[in-house]
């Protein structure tokens, strides 16, 4: 159960597009198609915004947009809001009932 | 609005053992998986625990099986999480989340705000 790989920050201008990968291995992200994003502001509690690689939850702006290819999961945000800072985690399905995540990308709106 | 409220978090010796609770409401408890989480001081989330919607199977990470024990009451609406033997790297907020889904596929939908666990002599 060793967590998956991000990029530790990432930063962009608003308006930009920017991406997050995030890296596993064939017994998780490689393995299974559910992979799921989560946008955490400090303090508050997590919320879903990709699942399933790339399904977006009723709700969720079509400015996030999820991949995945091989061992790797990617999260695009296009359009970069003020309020899209935040801390973004990858979480992936590693069977038997685990589940793992990625230790985190800080993104910047600069 | 769905609520999930966490208590029973602390501050506690190395060794000893600690209780915490999930409330749940205005949502269907009784039918969603239920899992736990943590997030260490200035580190990533970690998924910690599951139990199925009826209480039939539960799995832990490595890092926490054979110490904590996650149960539910579907009467009560409330999700525990028993932690024994506990050890300085358990400290951390710990997370009370619902899936939703046809396990695994779906997701974590419903989150807590989280209680503070701090393991400390």
């Amino acid at each position: 159960q060793s967590a998956l790989t991000q990029p530790a920050s990432v930063s962009g201008s608003p308006g930009q597009s920017i991406g997050i990968s995030c890296t596993g291995t064939s017994s998780d992200v490689g393995s299974y198609n559910f992979v799921s994003w989560y946008q955490h502001h400090p303090g508050k509690a997590p919320k879903v915004i990709i699942y399933e690689g790339s399904k977006r939850p009723s709700g969720v702006s079509d400015r996030f947009s999820g991949s995945k290819s091989g061992n790797t999961a990617s999260l695009t945000i296009s359009g970069l809001q003020a309020e899209d800072e935040a801390d973004y985690y990858c979480c992936s399905y590693a069977g038997s009932d685990t589940w793992v995540f990625g230790g985190g990308t800080k993104l910047t709106v600069l | 609005q769905v609520q999930l409220v966490e208590s029973g978090g602390g501050v506690v010796q190395p060794g000893t053992s600690l209780r915490l609770s999930c409330a749940a409401s205005r949502f269907r408890f009784s039918s969603h998986g239920m899992h736990w989480f943590r997030q260490a001081p200035g580190k990533g989330l970690e998924w910690v625990a599951m139990i199925w919607f009826d209480g039939r199977d539960e799995n832990y990470a490595d890092s926490v099986k054979g110490r904590f024990t996650i149960s539910r009451d579907n009467s009560k609406n409330t999700l525990y999480l028993q932690m024994n033997t506990l050890r300085a790297e358990d400290t951390a907020v710990y997370y009370c989340a619902s899936f939703l889904g046809d396990n695994p596929a779906g997701y974590f939908q419903y989150w807590g705000q989280g209680t503070l666990v701090t393991v400390s002599s």
